[in-house]
């Protein structure tokens, strides 16, 4: 089956720590995007990668960090800067960026 | 820059009544265009999309859109509700390589 994958569905967070959210596709898509969702507020744009080894900021890139080592692969770090990192976050790809892009089930980050 | 404006935050519907779910948007060109469903604690899933062409799309699930230039305007319609429609639904445009999502209407569906 192709599709994206996203781990883990529920992360939980302490204060200072660091945490890595994982988003997988074999959809052999280029194109790779991570956004944050938070209620009434839509989907805002992370960063987003449309080759790999090369990503770009997205609207709210601050206290967070990406990697694109793999075409299948692009994980997002939640870095203890980010001070208000409560949200659900969402993974997505695309066959390169001017094509519709396709989420994965979501991660859902807490504090505790 | 582009924007998507969905005015209604929450819309109840009697199953089997139709729906319509508005969405506007602001792009300085012809824009591509999405509909995408989310139910609690799922990612989206796409409903139907517009490129260029036939100004009604037909998507998944019975719902149609329909693009008007005139209203910048990209409606979501389906003429009977079911109950496992209850989700929220979300408008987004592309353009400026980029894409753009409205806050999102929630569908509430009554017997």
């Amino acid at each position: 089956d192709g599709g994206i994958t996203q781990s883990p569905k529920y992360l939980f967070r302490k204060e200072g720590q660091n945490v890595t959210l994982s988003c997988e596709q074999n959809l052999n898509h280029d194109a790779m995007y991570w956004y944050r969702q938070d209620p009434g507020q839509g989907l805002r744009l992370i960063y987003y990668s449309q080759i790999v080894n090369d990503f770009q900021k997205g609207d709210i890139a601050e206290g967070y960090s990406v990697s694109r080592e793999k075409k299948e692969s692009f994980p997002l770090t939640v870095t203890s800067a980010q001070k208000n990192p409560t949200a659900f976050y969402l993974c997505a790809s695309s066959r390169d960026a001017q094509e519709t892009q396709y989420f994965g089930p979501g991660t859902r980050l807490l504090v505790l | 820059a582009q924007s998507v404006t969905q005015p209604d935050i929450h819309i109840t519907v009697s199953e089997g009544a139709s729906l319509e779910l508005r969405c506007n948007y602001s792009y300085g060109a012809t824009p591509y265009l999405f509909w995408y469903v989310q139910s609690p604690g799922q990612g989206l899933q796409l409903l139907l999309k517009y490129f260029s062409g036939d100004t009604l799309v037909q998507g998944i699930k019975g719902f149609e859109a329909e693009f008007k230039r005139s209203q910048s305007s990209f409606n979501l319609r389906k003429p009977s509700v079911h109950w496992s429609d209850a989700a929220e639904y979300f408008c987004a445009v592309e353009g400026y390589q980029k894409v753009t999502f409205g806050t999102g209407t929630k569908l509430q569906v009554i017997p």
